[in-house]
C-alpha cells in the first residue's frame, strides 16, 4: 500500500481540465512544500512536471498546474492534449532527519 | 546534457546480493548541492524511493529496506553504486537511478531509463 492516496483513473476530453489528487498526512504532504509530480508513459521513465508544490521545470507546459492545501497537493491539467494520457505520481519528502521519500500510488489520465 | 544510465544483471536468484550501477554524465557529484537517488518500480505498480547519496557522502535509506542496501560512489567514475542484499521475487522491479534537483531538493530532476530485474530462482 503506498503511502500517499491518488484516484486510480481520471478522465478527460481534449481541451478540458482534470485535477488529480494526492493525499498524505501531516508527517509528508502537509508537513513540507516538497510535493513534486511526475509523468510516465508506458515504457518510459518517469518524468518531472511540478516540483516544490506548484513550481514548473522549464520545458513544461503552463497548462499543468500544482497546489496544496493541507494534507492534500493536487495536479491541475488544463487544455488537455491527447500526449497527456500516462499515469502521474505524486511524491512528497517524509522526514526531516530520515530524509524518507514517499510516492503516491498513481493515477492512469485517459484522454478520451 | 544530463544523463543517467543504470545497468546491472537482468536475472537475479532469491537469497543473492544485487549490485547496480548508475553511470551518469553533465554532472559531478563532487559539486556542493548535488544528491543522486535510486527508485524503483514493480511491474504495474507504483515508484518506491530506495536510497540518496550527497555530494559530501551523506546516505539515506528507506527506512523499510534500509537493512538490506547499500549506497556508494565513485566521483572519478562518475559512478554511483546500490547494492541489496537477499533479494526475493518481490524485489522484480525496474530499477531507476535519478539525480535530485537543486541543492538536494525535494524532487528528482533527471531519470535514467532504468533496469529492469526479475528475481527467480
Amino acid at each position: 500500500q503506498s503511502a500517499l492516496t491518488q484516484p486510480r483513473s481520471v478522465s478527460g476530453s481534449p481541451g478540458q481540465s482534470v485535477t488529480i489528487s494526492c493525499t498524505g498526512t501531516s508527517s509528508d504532504v502537509g508537513g513540507y512544500n516538497y510535493v513534486s509530480w511526475y509523468q510516465q508513459h508506458p515504457g518510459k521513465a518517469p518524468k518531472l512536471m511540478i516540483y516544490d508544490v506548484s513550481k514548473r521545470p522549464s520545458g513544461v507546459p503552463d497548462r499543468f498546474s500544482g497546489s496544496k492545501s493541507g494534507n492534500t497537493a493536487s495536479l491541475t491539467i488544463s487544455g488537455l492534449q491527447a500526449e497527456d494520457e500516462a499515469d502521474y505520481y505524486c511524491c512528497s519528502y517524509a522526514g526531516s532527519y530520515t530524509l524518507d521519500v514517499v510516492f503516491g500510488g498513481g493515477t492512469k489520465l485517459t484522454v478520451l | 546534457q544530463v544523463t543517467l544510465r543504470e545497468s546491472g544483471p537482468a536475472l537475479v536468484k532469491p537469497t543473492q546480493t544485487l549490485t547496480l550501477t548508475c553511470t551518469f554524465s553533465g554532472f559531478s557529484l563532487s559539486t556542493s548541492g548535488m544528491c543522486v537517488s535510486w527508485i524503483r518500480q514493480p511491474p504495474g505498480k507504483a515508484l518506491e524511493w530506495l536510497a540518496r547519496i550527497d555530494w559530501d557522502d551523506d546516505k539515506y535509506y528507506s527506512t523499510s529496506l534500509k537493512t538490506r542496501l547499500t549506497i556508494s560512489k565513485d566521483t572519478s567514475k562518475n559512478q554511483v553504486v546500490l547494492t541489496m542484499t537477499n533479494m526475493d521475487p518481490v524485489d522484480t522491479a525496474t530499477y531507476y537511478c535519478a539525480r535530485i534537483g537543486l541543492d538536494c531538493g525535494g524532487y528528482f530532476d533527471l531519470w535514467g531509463r532504468g533496469t529492469l530485474v526479475t528475481v527467480s530462482s
